[in-house]
């Protein structure tokens, strides 16, 4: 079954705590994404990478840092320096940079 | 910067009736402009790529046209089902990144 699967679904963080989100994919895609999605608002990009062993910063790219060792995986880390986490995650690859995003189901992160 | 709005936030129609979203942009300069759909809590499902080349693309009852020169692009839905209740974002593709719309949340009544 071709996809990208993100896990956990839900995430809650405490104060002071590192988190990471994953995200796997085995369309043999080169590009991946990270984006943010707060209500009311379209999607905004954290970081992506369009190979193996490396990575960019996207529009929103303070607290959070991401690692590209593999790829079918992309990682992000959302870090205590990000102060406002609570948001819906979205992953997404793609062939290359120019082609159709395919999305994760994403996953829901919450502070407690 | 580019800034991608779509109006209206929100619409509610009977079922049947044809469905217009809307979808500017700032910057003319695209590679591509692309149409999803978001169900609530759920990742993004593409629905249509058009090609800055391009005027418009079709898929079964939906329809995209694309007027680069003018920033504008709209998705249309044909004889809308309540299962087309969903968010519908626009995105679009310049400098190698993609730039999205906040949505419009489309209700199909019973």
């Amino acid at each position: 079954d071709g996809g990208i699967t993100q896990s956990p679904k839900y995430l809650f963080r405490k104060e002071g705590q590192n988190v990471t989100l994953s995200c796997e994919q085995n369309l043999n895609h080169d590009a991946m994404y990270w984006y943010r999605q707060d209500p009311g608002q379209g999607l905004r990009l954290i970081y992506y990478s369009q190979i193996v062993n490396d990575f960019q910063k996207g529009d929103i790219a303070e607290g959070y840092s991401v690692s590209r060792e593999k790829k079918e995986s992309f990682p992000l880390t959302v870090t205590s320096a990000q102060k406002n986490p609570t948001a819906f995650y979205l992953c997404a690859s793609s062939i290359d940079r120019e082609s159709i995003q395919y999305f994760g189901a994403g996953t829901r992160l919450s502070v407690l | 910067k580019q800034e991608v709005t779509q109006i209206p936030a929100a619409l509610s129609v009977p079922e049947g009736e044809n469905l217009v979203l809307n979808c500017s942009f700032t910057d003319s300069a695209i590679y591509n402009l692309q149409w999803f759909r978001q169900d609530p809590g759920k990742g993004l499902t593409s629905l249509l790529l058009i090609q800055s080349s391009q005027r418009e693309q079709t898929s079964g009852r939906l329809n995209a046209s694309l007027d680069k020169s003018s920033g504008r692009s709209t998705l249309y839905i044909a004889a809308s089902q309540p299962g087309d209740s969903a968010t519908y974002l626009c995105a679009v593709l310049n400098d190698y990144k993609l730039s999205f719309g906040a949505g419009t949340t489309v209700t199909v009544r019973a």
